[in-house]
């Protein structure tokens, strides 16, 4: 199973700054993704982060708001921009590896708090 | 398109007793199932996956789900529940893509 981390684990943020939030897998996984958790609910899937291309987003999001990088097989991050107090939320990272059932594993999260 | 519904946003179980989480599922292809926890303050954590091979699924933790596929139903249960299995529970189906659907989650309480 792949191991992931994020960093940072958490921030406080002034509305209108943006904040970058990094993921870090230790093995070369297929595909990467970001979700939002927003306070009490499910997670939602941001984007599929690709290797050396444009990310693909969701329905509802958009690479202005949220614009995504992944420079090579274990490394993406993404982008809150010009944060309003409705990005209070976890933001997850994941990757899928290479098994035959492909799974993803996730990272711990970063708990966003917007004021 | 693949979803997941989660009956029960909060279980309260006794300690000792059987968790019974449920989770159904539509996919118009054979899914691939996954449930998950995730902890206070933590990530989500893989507790078991539906690969096909077997419809029970023994997972970690004591943790197992039943897939029946005339049901469209995977649902997860452990014998006796412990003070440490209070989480949040995610039931996920895969699609073709690779991308996970969630369910809405299910809050496990344990009482003494």
């Amino acid at each position: 199973s792949a191991v992931i981390s994020q960093k940072p684990s958490r921030d406080i943020c002034q509305r209108g700054t943006s904040l970058t939030i990094q993921c870090q897998v230790d093995s070369q996984v297929t595909m990467m993704f970001w979700y939002r958790q927003q306070p009490g609910q499910s997670l939602t899937l941001i984007a599929t982060a690709n290797q050396g291309s444009e990310a693909t987003y969701e329905s509802g999001f958009v690479i202005d708001k949220f614009p995504i990088s992944r420079p090579n097989l274990t490394f993406s991050t993404l982008t809150v921009s010009n944060m309003s107090p409705e990005d209070s939320s976890i933001y997850l990272c994941s990757g899928r590896d290479r098994g035959p059932i492909e799974t993803q594993y996730f990272g711990p999260g970063t708990r966003l708090l917007v004021l | 398109a693949q979803s997941v519904t989660q009956l029960g946003s909060h279980v309260s179980v006794s300690e000792g007793a059987l968790v019974l989480l449920r989770c159904n599922y539509s996919s118009s292809v054979p899914p691939y199932l996954f449930w998950y926890v995730q902890y206070p303050n933590q990530g989500l954590q893989l507790l078991l996956k539906y690969t096909s091979a077997a419809t029970l699924v023994k997972g970690i933790n004591g943790f197992e789900a039943e897939f029946k596929k005339s049901e469209t139903s995977f649902h997860l249960t452990k014998p006796s529940a412990h003070m440490s299995d209070a989480a949040e529970y995610f039931c996920a189906v895969s699609d073709s893509w690779g991308k996970l659907q969630f369910g809405a989650g299910t809050q496990v309480v344990v009482t003494p």
